[in-house]
């Protein structure tokens, strides 16, 4: 069984410049999470979608982040305009239905998101 | 709100040494604790959880943690590491709205 996958797996932009982030789940989760890293802090928990849906995107930290998951399979996190302060490692998880974080959530490897 | 809190950033050990990681958390109500091992070029894992039932908890790789509702605490233990334990471990508190709040992570490193 495949794992979740992020792609790229590593971004380098300018500052004011637009990257899109996708993260492909396991197979039939229907929970997909967003979460960053700012180099050397807490992982810190974006939003979560419920198939398609989001369930809860309290952890958004602006309206230059914006999240999608057509149909219900992959997502994409696309940050625009880029600013210094979005750099860090931005990972993705999924989990199988049900209640929330009950289940165990599997990671992707993260993409290493570096703004200059 | 909840917070975590891993008091030790960076450790290293020799091999058969014993580990203890700590981690604190702050919130009142029922929790699910977690940990997470992130080991060099691979992908987070699940270490261990505890939601309810018997506080110590064993997880892979002979890593177990215990939870001390009383001290706010799900310290993590090994007691014999291998240089193959070197990684970086988080714990993790849901509790309340559910949202899993992570520590800041605890760096670890063993000499063989």
């Amino acid at each position: 069984e495949a794992g979740v996958t992020q792609f790229p797996s590593h971004s380098v932009i300018e500052k004011g410049q637009t990257v899109t982030l996708r993260c492909d789940p396991i197979s039939g989760h229907d929970n997909l999470y967003w979460y960053r890293r700012v180099m050397g802090k807490e992982i810190k928990f974006l939003l979560h979608f419920v198939k398609e849906s989001k369930q809860d995107e309290s952890g958004m930290p602006n309206n230059r982040f914006l999240a999608e998951r057509t149909g219900g399979t992959y997502s994409t996190l696309k940050v625009q305009p880029a600013e210094l302060e979005d750099s860090g490692v931005y990972f993705c998880a999924s989990s199988q239905g049900g209640t929330g974080f009950r289940h165990e959530q599997y990671f992707g490897p993260g993409t290493r998101l570096t703004v200059t | 709100a909840q917070s975590v809190s891993q008091h030790n950033h960076h450790v290293i050990l020799s091999e058969a040494a014993s580990l203890e990681l700590g981690c604190n958390y702050s919130y009142g109500g029922t929790v699910n604790l977690f940990w997470y091992v992130q080991y060099p070029g691979q992908h987070l894992q699940l270490l261990l959880k505890y939601f309810s039932g018997d506080p110590l908890v064993k997880g892979i790789k002979g890593f177990e943690a215990e939870f001390i509702k009383s001290k706010f605490s799900f310290n993590l233990r090994k007691p014999s590491v291998q240089w193959s334990d070197t990684a970086e471990y988080f714990c993790a508190v849901g509790g309340g709205s559910y949202i899993p709040t992570f520590g800041r992570g605890t760096s670890l490193i063993v000499h063989p």
